[in-house]
């Protein structure tokens, strides 16, 4: 079936260093690939997103890069904050319109 | 503009028992989705609606029965609590069409003993 796998699970650096989180996923129908942020208590709220038309998509400290051959995306945080601390999930989407969430990472920003 | 607002936010159940929990989004948005998140395993879709009158079974519908009440409401009905449902339940919604971002409640703990 399809699967979404994301690394690492956790996942701590400095504050001002950058952060990658990878994504890989099995249904090469995917075409659909959001990034959500999850805060302690809170619900998940989408970050950016790229539809598989875009190799890479930037806004503002956050960008996302997909490679469709290889089947695997990745975000990246700049100038990290301590505010960027949080879980954060990919997805993937096909046509179904349903989403597949990787298993999260856990980003610590120490000040 | 509250978003999508789930009702209750915590519950205790012992097992056996039943319980509907409730969501509500005022976006106008079409589809509307129920998952479950429990440690390590990410989000898991239990059912969906892609639209007003009809619902399908997501990846872990066991369990559960869902209504899509109207076109702001779809709630998920436990009949009968199992300790392994124990979990943190999140309501999303999202506009008709694939590819469309979802939007998350805060979520239901539930705790079943």
């Amino acid at each position: 079936g399809e699967n979404v796998e994301q690394h690492p699970s956790t996942l701590s650096v400095q504050e001002g260093d950058s952060a990658v989180i990878k994504c890989t996923y099995s249904d090469s129908a995917s075409n659909y690939f959001p990034w959500y942020k999850q805060e302690l208590g809170k619900g998940p709220q989408l970050i950016i997103d790229i539809r598989s038309n875009v190799g890479e998509k930037k806004d503002q400290r956050i960008a996302v890069t997909l490679n469709k051959t290889a089947k695997h995306f990745s975000l990246h945080i700049t100038e990290t904050q301590p505010e960027d601390s949080a879980v954060y999930f990919c997805a993937t989407s096909s046509n179904t319109g349903k989403l597949i969430f990787g298993q999260g990472t856990t980003l610590q920003v120490k000040p | 503009n509250a978003g999508v607002t789930q009702t209750p936010k915590f519950q205790v159940l012992k097992t056996g028992q039943s319980m509907t929990l409730q969501c509500a989004q005022d976006m106008n948005h079409n589809s509307m989705y129920w998952y479950r998140q429990d440690p390590g395993m990410g989000l898991r879709l239990i059912y969906y609606s892609a639209s007003e009158g009809t619902t399908d079974k997501g990846e872990v519908p066991n369990g559960y029965n869902v209504s899509r009440l109207n076109k702001r409401e779809f709630s998920l009905r436990l009949e009968s609590a199992a300790p392994s449902q124990t979990s943190v339940y999140f309501c999303a919604s999202g506009r008709r069409g694939n590819n469309q971002p979802q939007h998350f409640g805060d979520g239901t703990r539930l705790s079943i003993l």
